[in-house]
């Protein structure tokens, strides 16, 4: 079965940092385009950041609003895909999705949630 | 890319076919999606490149359109439809969505 599981979330305080975790199963991750999407309470759905696939050199883009403050990584060893934000601000106050990029966003993670706050 | 959406809200029948708009601000050609929310849940994908249905599915949900106007339709409305409905583009980085479109029955 498919399945992302996303887990690191918790409270931080503002300028702050946090990692967040997405372990895949079920596929290889290096085989496929990942994003990070997230919400905040009572708001719609924000794309925060991809990573493309091996064969494109696992290249990254992201939102302008985290654009410097968080970086996408990988450990295709452990088929998991990370979100490293630093700076962290009220605004990203959020729940945050671990999401494959392939046939449009198909898999969407359980996941994740975010305060920060002091 | 500036995504819109509309209607914001609508009420409908049980049994009812409803239609909402997804628009783009510039050409996307089919690089768009559509996601249905229910709350506290995660997004469940529909549909991709503007009329493709994702595995799992019912035909009761169809997308169309390409370049800046898309629509999704939803046939034979049924309460567990009640939810919000948001499209995205991934044509171009950054990738937007819209605000979504809340349906529920009168």
């Amino acid at each position: 079965e498919v399945q992302l599981v996303e887990s690191g979330g918790g409270l931080v305080q503002p300028g702050g940092t946090l990692r967040l975790s997405c372990a895949a199963s079920g596929f290889t991750l290096s085989d496929r385009y990942m994003d990070w999407v997230r919400q905040a309470p009572g708001k719609g759905l924000e794309w925060v950041g991809r990573t493309e696939n091996k064969d494109r050199s696992y290249t990254t883009q992201y939102a302008a609003s985290v654009k410097g403050r968080f970086t996408i990584s990988r450990d295709d060893s452990k088929n998991s895909m990370y979100l490293h934000m630093n700076s962290l601000q009220s605004g990203d106050t959020a729940v945050y999705y671990c999401v494959r990029g392939y046939f449009g966003m198909d898999v969407w993670g359980q996941g994740t949630t975010v305060t920060v706050s002091s | 890319i500036q995504m819109t959406q509309s209607p914001s809200s609508l009420s409908a029948f049980v049994g009812d076919r409803v239609t909402m708009i997804c628009r783009a601000s510039q050409d996307i050609t089919i690089g768009l999606a559509w996601f249905q929310q229910k709350p506290g849940k995660a997004p469940r994908p529909l549909i991709y490149d503007a009329s493709s249905l994702n595995s799992g599915v019912p035909s009761k949900f169809s997308g169309s359109g390409s370049g800046t106007d898309f629509t999704l339709t939803i046939t034979s409305l049924q309460p567990e439809d009640s939810a919000t409905y948001y499209c995205l583009q991934y044509r171009d980085y950054p990738f937007t969505f819209g605000p979504g479109t809340k349906v529920d029955f009168k």
